[in-house]
């Protein structure tokens, strides 16, 4: 059982290129969460979902997109990479109306020059 | 808008002393707050606390919700350098959506 996985954990990009971010789980969860971490800004939800092929928009979605192919998949994908995009990606998934709290992903390190 | 507040921003003590730490929310349809520690990396869960389980504790570490003064507080007892973290305080944003909103957490470091 790995719980909440990461790929990549770190990642240089040059500004206007693109990737994607690939988050997965075991746990059968049905919602699952993109974060970014910021010096002095704490986690900030990007996107959301709460189900297998549903999304859903958090508090700073502009530049990202996802989707939510399989239930144990979540995938972040950045089109054109900005250096306001230099972060730290944390992925989450929770199961509602069992112990609710959100099980944390190891993180991915982004670096846009 | 909803927000959540943490103070203070970061804390410097010795092996030994008592630490609290605040969190206090504006949200709508208050339903649930967490309190996650974060070494490292990836944050880890210590408490949920509801309406129905306002206090909760756990060896040394122990959290109570004020839903009058809508805050909670995170006390660390006999604190050890493994304490040493950033805490994290979320809560839910709309009750029943599962939406968290973070405050900008508490960097608390621990000398021997």
């Amino acid at each position: 059982n790995a719980g909440v996985t990461q790929t990549p954990k770190f990642r240089v990009l040059k500004t206007g290129q693109s990737m994607t971010l690939l988050c997965a789980q075991d746990m059968n969860h049905e919602y699952m969460y993109w974060y970014r971490q910021d010096p002095g800004m704490g986690l900030r939800l990007i996107h959301y979902s709460v189900g297998e092929g549903t999304t859903a928009k958090g508090e700073v979605p502009d530049g990202y997109n996802v989707s939510r192919l399989k239930k144990q998949n979540f995938l972040l994908g950045l089109e054109s990479a900005a250096p306001s995009q230099t972060s730290v990606y944390f992925c989450a998934s929770l199961n509602p109306g069992l112990q609710e709290t959100q099980y944390f992903g190891p993180g991915t390190r982004l670096l846009v020059l | 808008e909803d927000k959540v507040v943490q103070s203070p921003l970061s804390l410097v003590v010795h092996e030994g002393d008592t630490v609290t730490l605040n969190c206090s929310y504006e949200v709508t349809n208050f339903r649930s707050l967490l309190w996650y520690k974060q070494e490292k990396k990836a944050p880890t869960f210590l408490f949920m606390l509801t309406s129905s389980g306002i206090e909760k504790k756990s060896g040394r570490l122990s959290s109570i919700l004020d839903k009058k003064e809508l805050s909670s507080i995170l006390n660390i007892t006999a604190t050890q350098t493994g304490d040493s973290a950033i805490y994290l305080c979320a809560v839910e944003a709309i009750g029943g959506t599962y939406k968290y909103i973070f405050g900008t957490g508490t960097r608390l470091k621990v000398l021997a």
